[in-house]
């Protein structure tokens, strides 16, 4: 139980193009998404919580008109980096919330690799 | 402010060798503590997960943790360690009362030897 599928898990793009990623609870309902980035060698970075029909929360730092983020439904949500640059090179991961104590814990998609050349 | 410090940044061991990995936290109460696994190019897997009662906890993968609130400790520990366990180990914390994001630690590596 408690799959999180995301999607795609490698993209090549050009620079100034958007890239949407999507991240799905596939066997539970995920009230709260999060998106982290994570450079090489480094811990996780969180950018932003989702809340389902509700705006995201971002993390200070984090530019909510670059990486905007849509939490349609219970089980889907979507990171789309805008006008992407070499600069947004990175492996973004999704989680959702468990339905345990404090909406932990957080379990975790195999992450997308992307490439902007 | 939280935090979390996994001291050893690489740590080797060989096959069959036991293993503790170390983890600390800074924290205004006990929160609720995690430990997840990396393997390259893939996203975190919960290995287990203390919430409150036996401050010893098993998880998956023969692993378990032992929570210590006088030494603010939730360290990670397997008897024997497989070639296959090879990965970086995060150890992360919640809050419990109220508020859901988690604090990680820096990571460690974990290198098996043959």
């Amino acid at each position: 139980g408690a799959v999180v599928s995301q999607h795609p898990s490698w993209v090549i793009c050009k620079s100034g193009t958007s890239v949407k990623i999507e991240c799905r609870s596939l066997d539970f309902q995920a009230t709260t998404m999060f998106w982290y980035r994570q450079f090489p060698k480094q811990s996780l970075m969180l950018m932003a919580t989702s809340n389902e029909g509700s705006k995201a929360t971002y993390e200070q730092g984090v530019e909510k008109d670059k990486f905007l983020i849509n939490h349609a439904s219970l089980t889907l949500s979507t990171l789309t980096v805008t006008s992407a640059h070499p600069e947004d090179s990175s492996f973004y991961i999704c989680s959702a919330s468990g339905q345990e104590k404090g909406d932990q814990p957080q379990h975790f998609g195999d992450g997308t690799r992307l490439s902007i050349l | 402010a939280q935090s979390v410090t996994q001291p050893d940044i690489h740590i080797t061991v060989s096959e069959g060798a036991s293993l503790e990995l170390r983890c600390n936290y800074s924290y205004g109460a006990t929160p609720y503590l995690f430990w997840y696994v990396q393997s390259p190019g893939q996203g975190l897997q919960l290995l287990l997960k203390y919430f409150s009662g036996d401050t010893l906890v098993q998880g998956i993968k023969g692993f378990e943790a032992e929570f210590k609130r006088s030494q603010s400790s939730f360290n990670l520990r397997k008897p024997s360690v497989h070639w296959s366990d090879a990965a970086e180990y995060f150890c992360a914390v919640a809050p419990t009362g109220g508020g859901n994001k988690l604090t990680f630690g820096t990571g460690t590596q974990l290198k098996v030897e043959l």
